[in-house]
């Protein structure tokens, strides 16, 4: 089975611009999650999304948003960049919806903002 | 609110020694616990979760509520052991992890 796929795999963008990244769960699997990595704060979990809908999400502001389509591939918004928000976004999918199963990560997105 | 703290930022330990990577965690309900590790140039992957109770790569992880820790165990370090292990508590809500700041372990020769 093919792994977790994200893209793009980097991108530079500017303050003020939005950025769109998208993932491809593994086959089969109806639940993808996201997670932000810095330096600073490490692994936050952003938002879970499983058959379409968001089912948790984490402390980030509205300026993150996500979505899911009914192929389970997935996409996370991100509008008025700030320079914080630079950061290797994580994707997740797992095959379990009914409690926490395993999580195959992607090897992210790594977002630069200037 | 759920917590994980992971006190050592890196181990340094030499090949066949043992190792011991700390985990304390906050949660008020039954938490389920997990020991993630990422390799160089490879994927954040799972290690082994306090469900299984199983021995993964050498690696065991006894929950202890009473202390609120789930420390990773290996008796006889290998340089292969070499990563970043996370350890991460879910509140069994879905697939939503609370991840602590990682500890390195450097195995050396």
């Amino acid at each position: 089975k093919a792994g977790v796929t994200q893209t793009p795999r980097y991108l530079i963008k500017t303050r003020g611009q939005q950025v769109t990244l998208s993932c491809s769960p593994i086959s089969g699997h109806r639940s993808v999650s996201w997670y932000q990595q810095t330096p600073g704060q490490g692994l936050q979990f952003l938002f879970e999304y499983f058959s379409e809908t968001q089912r948790n999400k984490g402390n980030f502001p509205g300026r993150f948003s996500g979505r899911q389509f009914s192929n389970s591939r997935s996409e996370m918004n991100v509008s008025t960049l700030e320079l914080g928000d630079s950061a290797l976004y994580l994707c997740a999918s797992s095959s379990r919806g009914d409690y926490t199963g395993e999580l195959f990560f992607g090897e992210g997105s790594r977002l630069t903002v200037l | 609110a759920q917590r994980v703290t992971q006190p050592e930022k890196l181990l340094s330990v030499f090949k066949g020694a043992p190792v011991e990577l700390k985990c304390n965690y906050s949660y008020s309900g039954s938490p389920e616990l997990f020991w993630y590790v990422q390799y160089s140039r490879q994927r954040l992957q799972l290690l082994l979760r306090h469900i299984s109770r199983e021995s993964i790569k050498g690696f065991t992880a006894d929950l202890n509520k009473g202390e609120t820790s789930f420390h990773l165990k290996k008796p006889f370090a290998q340089e292969e052991d070499s990563a970043m292990y996370y350890c991460a508590l879910s509140n069994n809500a879905g697939n939503m992890l609370t991840f602590g700041g990682g500890t390195r372990l450097m195995v050396k020769p």
